[in-house]
């Protein structure tokens, strides 16, 4: 079975850093374009980051500079490095496989997600 | 950057309603366009993409359309379980997802 399990999202003070993982299992994750998402409390979704499975990497600007996303293969694992922290960094953080469909253009889209891990700035 | 908006942002229907959304990209995204839907406490869905087609195992009753800056998702027949937050995403440039119009029983 297709599936992604983030884990490592706590209460943290602002300014503090975090590490979140992403557990994938039923298909390889550096063959894929992996992302993660976010969602804060009562909002809509906010894309965060995303790792090309050729391995370059992008980031939202309201993130660059301070979040860093990286994969392990050996763990089969996606990551998210969040330092300098802040309050409006509060939400649900998903990962999500993202698909590439080959037609007159490459399209993207993410067709597998996690159930999320909930990430609190707050002192 | 790309910006996305959708209308409108609430919406509400009832059973075997025909309910149509409409987002709007800033500037021509061609047909990088995906609709996504999620329900309360869960993960979104993914149910459109490349604008009009259909990801596999979602219903026929869903469908889009458009192209360059406007799409619409239309829904032919509401059904008990479609009541939920729809997200239009552009994936032109990156990755931008639009505010979200939820949908509600009447």
């Amino acid at each position: 079975e297709v599936q992604l399990v983030e884990s490592g999202g706590t209460v943290v003070q602002p300014g503090g850093s975090l590490r979140l993982s992403c557990a994938a299992s039923g298909f390889t994750v550096s063959s894929n374009h992996m992302s993660w998402v976010r969602q804060a409390p009562g909002k809509g979704l906010e894309w965060v980051s995303v790792f090309y499975n050729g391995r370059s990497t992008s980031y939202a600007d309201s993130v660059e500079g301070r979040f860093t996303i990286s994969r392990d293969n050996s763990k089969n694992t996606l990551y998210l490095q969040m330092n300098n922290l802040r309050a409006e960094d509060t939400a649900i953080y998903y990962c999500a496989r993202v698909i590439t469909i080959v037609g007159v253009h490459y399209y993207y889209y993410m067709d597998v997600w996690g159930k999320g891990t909930t990430v609190t700035v707050s002192s | 950057d790309i910006q996305m908006t959708q209308s409108p942002s609430s919406l509400s229907a009832s059973v075997g309603d025909r309910v149509t959304i409409t987002c709007r990209a800033s500037q021509n995204i061609n047909n990088y366009l995906n609709w996504y839907q999620q329900k309360p406490g869960e993960a979104p869905k993914v149910l459109i993409y490349a604008a009009s087609s259909v990801q596999s195992g979602v219903p026929s009753r869903f469908s889009g359309s458009g192209s360059e800056t406007d799409f619409t998702l239309t829904i032919s027949s509401l059904q008990p379980e479609d009541f939920a937050t729809y997200y239009c995403q552009q994936s032109h440039n990156l990755f931008t997802f639009g505010p979200g119009t939820k949908v509600e029983i009447k």
